[in-house]
């Protein structure tokens, strides 16, 4: 069964900042993994997708790499900025599978 | 841009009641989905379609069921409401079964059962 973990629960950091948070996932047999971003009581926003066969994909200020392999992906946020802010989710979609297993979140705010 | 919408951004209702959750979305997607989302839980896929009146059950269906009459929309129909179905309920949907496609999501429904 697929286990999507996200460490740390909670991550504060000064205005400015380059910071990471980490996905990994128990199961490498995955179609792809989906980052999202979820404001306070609304739905989930896409931030990225990575392809199985891919190694990392770019928007903006985000970035995020995949290690199949060994079960992880990370998202590089450089130049964080207080509207950063927000609850991001890792989703992997297992092959065979329709749903996304997700991940429980990070918390991550940003202090002017 | 792909829009999946929500009928209700908040609804409370009484235990025992009927309750219809209506997601709609715009652009021809096959695939739809259910979650819901709590607490220490995350989310957890309650049902979802492929098709026009195709369905299958997620992870945990019991106490709810779905309607899909048109390929835009999908309904979440909770039966009898019990005060252990209060939670964030999130709609998806996600083109065609090919492994490259997003999953997009709308803006959830906040339901309270009293």
């Amino acid at each position: 069964k697929q286990e999507v973990t996200q460490i740390p629960a909670a991550l504060s950091v000064p205005e400015g900042e380059n910071l990471v948070l980490n996905c990994s996932f128990t199961d490498s047999a995955i179609y792809n993994l989906q980052w999202f971003r979820q404001d306070p009581g609304k739905g989930l926003t896409s931030l990225l997708l990575i392809q199985s066969s891919q190694r990392e994909q770019t928007s903006g200020r985000l970035n995020a790499s995949l290690d199949k392999s060994s079960g992880r992906s990370t998202l590089y946020i450089a130049a964080s900025q207080p509207g950063d802010s927000a609850t991001y989710l890792c989703a992997v979609r297992p092959q065979g599978a329709q749903k996304l297993v997700f991940g429980q979140g990070t918390r991550l705010t940003i202090n002017p | 841009d792909v829009k999946v919408t929500q009928s209700s951004r908040y609804l409370v209702k009484r235990t025992g009641e009927k309750v219809f959750l209506e997601c709609v979305q715009d652009m021809d997607h096959e695939n739809m989905f259910w979650y819901r989302q709590d607490p220490g839980l995350g989310l957890r896929l309650i049902y979802f379609s492929y098709d026009v009146k195709m369905k299958e059950k997620g992870d945990i269906p019991e106490g709810y069921s779905v309607s899909r009459e048109k390929k835009e929309r999908f309904s979440l129909i909770l039966e009898s409401a019990s005060t252990n179905q209060t939670s964030m309920y999130l709609c998806a949907s996600r083109a065609e079964d090919r492994h490259t496609y997003e999953q997009y999501f709308g803006p959830g429904t906040r339901l309270t059962v009293t």
